[in-house]
């Protein structure tokens, strides 16, 4: 398999302030990575697609504004939850996309997450 | 759109017992399939896909699923439970490619498995 990691594994931080999540593959090169959050007792919601190179794609409903995305590298994306409220704490999780030579034989492989506590 | 529906958000079996999780599909175009785990404070670790070829997937811990399309679904299987097996399972489907949706992974509710000695 492919290692994805993230840091930092859990962070506290204090209502209005800024939170930054890297998201790093280990032994692959991704340019495509993905963003989740996922709420206590329920699955994962995709949040953003990171491009390496261009901007990221958010999906309906999440404010780009406020969680901002870089993919400066082709094993790093961040997150950085900005002004940071207490309905934000959560999950963070990311994903970073192994290509194969063939469509099908790509793999998505998800980093162990981020769990992010406002208060 | 593509949605996915995992049939009981709790299962719970004895140790050696069948292990089965259901997991239904909707897809506008011919899905990818995938089975991941999650242990408690973990990220998501793959245990099978199907994305072509032979409708019966075998993956990693003894776990296998197969894809049939005419009931639109992708139930995952093991023959024994271990006590370790228990965790949350999900099930996941994204496009086969092309377009915006390319790559996404649409999650069901996820099901927790618990296993009782």
């Amino acid at each position: 398999g492919a290692v994805v990691s993230q840091h930092p594994s859990w962070v506290i931080c204090k209502s209005g302030t800024s939170v930054k999540i890297e998201c790093r593959s280990l032994d692959f090169q991704a340019t495509t990575m993905f963003w989740y959050r996922q709420f206590p007792k329920q699955s994962l919601m995709l949040m953003a697609t990171s491009n390496e190179g261009s901007k990221a794609t958010y999906e309906q409903g999440v404010e780009k504004d406020k969680f901002l995305i870089n993919h400066a590298s082709l094993t790093l994306s961040t997150l950085t939850v900005t002004s940071a409220h207490p309905e934000d704490s959560s999950f963070y999780i990311c994903s970073a996309r192994k290509m194969g030579l063939l469509s099908y034989q790509e793999t998505q492989y998800f980093g162990p997450g981020t769990r992010l506590l406002v208060l | 759109a593509q949605s996915v529906t995992q049939l009981g958000s709790h299962v719970s079996v004895s140790e050696g017992a069948l292990v089965l999780l259901r997991c239904n599909y909707s897809s506008s175009v011919p899905p990818y399939l995938f089975w991941y785990v999650q242990y408690p404070n973990q990220g998501l670790q793959l245990l099978l896909k199907y994305t072509t070829g032979a409708t019966l997937v075998k993956g990693i811990n003894g776990f296998e699923a197969e894809f049939k399309k005419s009931e639109t679904s992708f139930h995952l299987t093991k023959p024994s439970a271990h006590m370790s097996d228990a965790a949350e399972y999900f099930c996941a489907v994204s496009d086969r490619g092309g377009g915006t949706s390319y790559g996404k992974l649409t999650f069901g509710q996820g099901t927790i498995l618990t296993v009782h000695p």
